[in-house]
């Protein structure tokens, strides 16, 4: 099974500022690599597929990168919306397995 | 517009069955796999299982194999999971999830449902 790693587990930032969220593979998983974002009560909702795109209606914001075990999710300017936990998620081999999160709060 | 509705949750006693489904609507339902994914209270995202487009293949969680069976009937767009033997560690929400494109098995999850919450309790 391959563990995914997310870093931090949680950070806080204020509006405006640039966030990098990290997700590090135990073995590579290629480009298959995807990130959701999650608010309380709320499902999940798909941001970035295969690495570095953009799912639809997906604010320009927001950009993935990397490949084999290194993947970042950059939010360059942070919305009050944008606070959330995220997810990282591999399709590479089954069984297919998520991070634990990353919990994005308003400092 | 997309949607998928989950139904069939509930409270349940521990070695007991319930039968979650899941309508579509929005989408050709049968050029889609279909997922489930489910998320204990105050914890991440797990993956439980996944069937292709017509049905033929499916994988599922080591957590749940030979307890959970995923299905789909493409006539009513609807989207099943059998568990049985349930147990507490199976509390959870449990969303379907559409794959983003017809021409991948493991495809990312584009859409999902609200879920439905299922506790095993006695």
């Amino acid at each position: 099974e391959i563990v995914l790693t997310q870093s931090p587990a949680t950070l806080s930032l204020s509006p405006g500022e640039r966030v990098t969220l990290s997700c590090r593979a135990s073995q590579s998983v290629s480009s298959y690599l995807a990130w959701y974002q999650q608010k309380p009560g709320q499902a999940p909702r798909l941001l970035i597929y295969d690495a570095s795109n953009r799912a639809t209606g997906i604010p320009a914001r927001f950009s993935g990168s990397g490949s084999g075990t290194d993947f970042t999710l950059t939010i360059s300017s942070l919305d009050p919306e944008d606070f959330a936990v995220y997810y990282c998620q591999q399709r590479s081999n089954w069984p297919i397995t998520f991070g634990q999160g990353t919990r994005l709060e308003i400092k | 517009e997309v949607q998928l509705l989950e139904s069939g949750g509930g409270l349940v006693q521990p070695g007991g069955s319930l039968r979650l489904s899941c309508a579509a609507s929005g989408f050709t339902f049968s050029t889609y796999a279909m997922n489930w994914v489910r998320q204990a209270p105050g914890k991440g995202l797990e993956w439980v299982s996944t069937i292709s487009a017509n049905g033929d293949s499916t994988y599922c969680a080591d957590s749940v194999k030979g307890r959970f069976t995923v299905s789909r009937d493409n006539s009513k767009n609807t989207l099943y999971l059998q568990m049985n033997s349930l147990r507490a560690e199976d509390t959870a929400v449990y969303y379907c999830a559409k794959g983003r494109s017809t021409s991948c098995y493991s495809c990312a999850f584009d859409m999902w449902g609200q879920g439905t919450m299922v506790t095993v309790s006695s």
